[in-house]
């Protein structure tokens, strides 16, 4: 069964610093990849997707992320954290019926 | 361009009361999620519609959730009777339905069952 996993709930950064939010995947076959930001009382944003290509994917805001297939990871990452970067983030793979199935979500904190 | 919208944004009831969430999806857009989102938890995708048809159902609780989305354009969800545990953020996406299409989410609407 497709799924990913979030193995931190929460990240603290120092603003100015790069951040690094870890995903990890299990599928069968090549993994269609997602992060989304969610921020207080609003839906989800759409940030950045792997679907074939270049392993290193643009996204939305300065984030991207690094699809790593040895590792089965797709990191999502950031050179310089902002404190308006503080929010939830969601690492999600696509299903057979091209629905999502996402992760339990990391809390990212940019400390001033 | 119009983003997905939900209406209402939050919503408190009784147990055993029933409740409807409306949703109405951006435009041209063929397929139509609902998840819900548990205080602490990622979404899980409750039912996805393909124009007027269920794609993918297996997560909705049957004997107390119902969707529809007759016309293929918005859809309403609704939760007859409504128990605890439903205490939910009822979140709804659409997308053009291809493989590896980004889904669009609308704010969501959070219920809050006493």
């Amino acid at each position: 069964a497709q799924s990913v996993a979030q193995p931190e709930d929460q990240v603290n950064v120092a603003e100015g610093n790069p951040l690094t939010v870890k995903c990890t995947y299990s599928v069968s076959g090549n993994p269609y990849l997602f992060w989304y930001v969610q921020y207080p009382n609003r839906g989800l944003q759409f940030l950045l997707k792997y679907i074939t290509g270049d392993n290193l994917v643009k996204g939305s805001y300065g984030f991207e992320a690094e699809f790593n297939k040895s590792q089965t990871s797709f990191h999502l990452k950031k050179p310089s954290a902002l404190v308006s970067d503080s929010a939830l983030y969601f690492c999600a793979v696509m299903r057979g019926a091209n629905n999502l199935f996402f992760g339990t979500g990391t809390r990212l904190t940019v400390i001033p | 361009e119009a983003g997905v919208a939900q209406s209402p944004r939050y919503k408190i009831i009784e147990k055993r009361q029933s409740v409807a969430f409306w949703c109405n999806p951006i435009s041209g857009h063929a397929t139509l999620y609902w998840y819900q989102q548990i205080l602490g938890q990622g979404p899980k995708l409750l039912i996805q519609f393909q124009n007027n048809g269920v794609v993918d159902d297996s997560q909705l609780p049957k004997d107390r959730f119902s969707a529809e989305r007759l016309k293929g354009v918005d859809s309403t969800l609704k939760i007859q009777p409504a128990k605890l545990e439903d205490s939910a953020v009822y979140l709804c996406a659409s997308s053009l339905g291809l493989a590896g299409e980004t889904q669009y989410f609308g704010p969501g609407t959070r219920l809050l069952v006493l």
